[in-house]
């Protein structure tokens, strides 16, 4: 079954304004992965916060994780038009040999 | 110097036919994946190999059979194809011990 869900399903914003997508997960993890993927391409890896880490910043970028309640989000702040793109969060599985997905976030950032 | 490459991009294929789809990956990975992503842009697993040994193979038919020559090249064939085939299918690798995945940009896979 879907490891996954992500919400909102979508979003769209005014350029500048501040992005959050949320993620659940069921099952307990080593880590939690945020991807992005634009339009047409594959996906590409953004961040990544260990189980025993509540917060990562990397750039406009920040992630929290709440393994209580099998949460985390992912917060882009000063958001741009080419932020425009879906986000997946993904859980590692199987001792870290697979990812499991949720079902994305498609983020509209509009100039 | 595409770190993951996938050929082809696009393929559009009767029912019944066999199909080929070819990955590599330059990045000295030595796990790599075939993932498909449907129309709802759910993405899911259906194989991964290390060091050409198969390591995953989640429910998948039969009719897919993955092939890894050596370690840095993951090929899938597809016989007999469906309808239901039809997907983006991504092939990604990763380095031991190390979470990230890298993915390839994808094929775009139409079944009529």
């Amino acid at each position: 079954s879907q490891q996954g869900e992500e919400d909102p399903q979508a979003l769209s914003i005014q350029e500048g304004e501040n992005a959050t997508m949320n993620c659940s997960y069921k099952t307990s993890i080593n880590n939690l992965q945020w991807y992005r993927q634009n339009s047409g391409r594959g996906l590409v890896h953004l961040i990544l916060i260990r189980s025993n880490e509540r917060e990562k910043h990397s750039g406009r970028l920040r992630v929290t994780l709440d393994t209580s309640k099998k949460s985390s989000s992912l917060l882009i702040t000063a958001s741009r038009a080419a932020d425009t793109a879906s986000y997946f969060c993904a859980t590692d599985g199987e001792g870290g040999n697979k990812l499991v997905f949720g079902a994305g976030t498609i983020l509209r950032v509009k100039s | 110097d595409t770190a993951v490459s996938q050929t082809p991009k696009y393929l559009v294929t009767q029912m019944g036919n066999d199909k080929s789809i070819k990955c590599e990956q330059n990045l000295g990975h030595d796990t790599m994946y075939w993932y498909k992503q449907d129309s709802k842009k759910f993405l899911k697993i259906m194989f991964s190999y290390n060091n050409k040994e198969l390591i995953i193979n989640e429910t998948v038919p039969n009719r897919f059979s993955p092939k890894s020559p050596d370690k840095a090249h993951l090929n899938l064939h597809i016989n007999s194809l469906e309808l239901g085939d039809s997907a983006v299918y991504f092939c990604a690798s990763r380095s031991p011990g190390v979470s990230e995945q890298f993915f390839g940009p994808g094929t775009r896979l139409t079944v009529l």
